[in-house]
């Protein structure tokens, strides 16, 4: 079974600039959520989406947008971007039909933002 | 609020056993879980406990206090391929996963 991918894997932008990420989840996975990593602080939740829908959200400002399609590949889109911006961004897949289930991660998009 | 706290690096000897612990404060507790990210590279699960207890899985164990609000990740028999960082999250009353900073360990020879 092929596992989450994610594109690109690395990505330069300038500040003001928008971004769109994507996750492509696990065959037969429909729920996708979203992570912010940045060294010394642990993941941060962005959103989580089930069957096209916002499930769940973070604290994140609203230049932090996403969206789910039918397969259930998920983009994410960051508008104006800043330089705090940088980081590693990691989207997990799991079936969604559970409270609790592991995750599975896609090794994530690294934006560098100048 | 919410809080994961646990070491930033430890240092190990090839073939030891280590033990990276991790505490939690959660609104309401569903589990913590404990995964493993080498560097650039995806997390990946490693055990997941919602009772008090030892878990053993292989090499790994995972220990679990509720009342004390503690984990442990447990390494024996250290191999090099073990160098990475070691991420705790504790679910809380909302299937919410709360995450700590991570802990890198380091093997050495």
């Amino acid at each position: 079974k092929a596992g989450v991918t994610q594109t690109p894997r690395y990505l330069i932008k300038t500040r003001g600039q928008q971004v769109t990420l994507s996750c492509s989840p696990i065959s037969g996975h429909r729920s996708v959520s979203w992570y912010q990593q940045t060294p010394g602080q642990g993941l941060q939740f962005l959103f989580e989406y089930f069957s096209e829908t916002q499930r769940n959200k973070g604290n994140f400002p609203g230049r932090f947008s996403g969206r789910q399609f039918s397969n259930s590949r998920s983009e994410m889109n960051v508008s104006t971007l800043e330089l705090g911006d940088s980081a590693l961004y990691l989207c997990a897949s799991s079936t969604g039909l559970a409270d609790v289930e592991t995750q599975y991660f896609g090794p994530g998009t690294r934006l560098l933002v100048l | 609020g919410q809080n994961i706290d646990q070491p930033t690096e430890m240092t190990a000897t090839e073939g030891a056993i280590v033990q990276i612990n991790c505490t939690y404060q959660t609104s309401g507790f569903n589990g913590l879980f404990w995964y493993q990210q080498h560097a650039g590279e995806a997390p990946t699960f490693l055990s997941y406990n919602v009772l008090d207890g030892l878990e053993e899985k292989g090499r790994f164990s995972s220990f679990l206090s509720r009342s004390k609000g503690y984990s442990y990740l447990l390494l024996k028999e250290l191999q090099m391929k073990d160098s990475a960082s070691y991420l705790c999250a504790a679910m809380d009353s909302n299937y919410q996963l709360i995450w700590g900073a991570g802990t890198k360990l380091i093997i050495k020879p």
